[in-house]
């Protein structure tokens, strides 16, 4: 079964552009979460999607969104760029929200802002 | 969400067992226990989680306190592969916080040749 892939691995981008990131899930798994990660503040969750529908956000400003399509598929855009968006961004899937559920991660895309 | 505490840093030989100890004292009854592992240049992967009784799997062992409130993740036999930051994470019902991970600063095991 392959794994969750995320395109494109590596991005760079200038300040006030802005981004967008793909996810492809496991097949069958209907949850997607997206997670921001920087030396300085670790790994950091960003928002969740299930069935097509934000279920959970985090502490970031509104910038960041996202979205979910039938296929279960995700893409996160950040928009109006700063040099602290420099970061890994995971995305991780899992077959639903129960809290025994196993949350897989793609190796990331790792975009730096100049 | 309940807090945990982890050593920043622990160091093993290999072939020898280890053991990465978490303290989560503010636990509830329902938050389940999960350790993540981060390798380098790698997305985290999932390695065993628990939500009152000892658990073992192929990749280690889950010792859970019997009050809850610290655990440990036992890798039997450490190899090289196994240098990586483990991330011990509580997970509330899925009712209060969907599939959301909160992560610590974890601990960055080393293991010597």
């Amino acid at each position: 079964k392959a794994g969750v892939t995320q395109t494109p691995r590596y991005l760079i981008k200038t300040r006030g552009q802005q981004v967008t990131l793909s996810c492809s899930p496991i097949s069958g798994h209907r949850s997607v979460s997206w997670y921001q990660q920087t030396p300085g503040q670790g790994l950091q969750f960003l928002f969740e999607y299930f069935s097509e529908t934000q279920r959970n956000k985090g502490n970031f400003p509104g910038r960041f969104s996202g979205r979910q399509f039938s296929n279960s598929r995700s893409e996160m855009n950040v928009s109006t760029l700063e040099l602290g968006d420099s970061a890994l961004y995971l995305c991780a899937s899992s077959l639903s929200l129960r809290g025994t559920d196993t949350q897989y991660f793609g190796p990331g895309t790792r975009l730096t802002v100049l | 969400d309940a807090k945990t505490t982890q050593p920043n840093s622990m160091e093993s030989n290999e072939e020898e067992p280890v053991h990465l100890p978490c303290n989560h004292s503010t636990i509830s009854g329902t938050d389940y226990i999960h350790w993540y592992r981060q390798l380098p240049s790698q997305g985290p992967e999932y390695v065993i989680h628990g939500l009152t009784s000892n658990v073992n799997n192929r990749m280690a062992s889950l010792a859970i306190a019997e009050d809850r409130k610290s655990s440990t993740l036992i890798l039997h036999r450490a190899t090289l592969r196994d240098a990586a930051v483990y991330y011990c994470i509580l997970r509330p019902p899925p009712a209060t916080s969907g599939s959301r991970l909160t992560f610590g600063e974890g601990t960055q095991l080393t293991v010597n040749p």
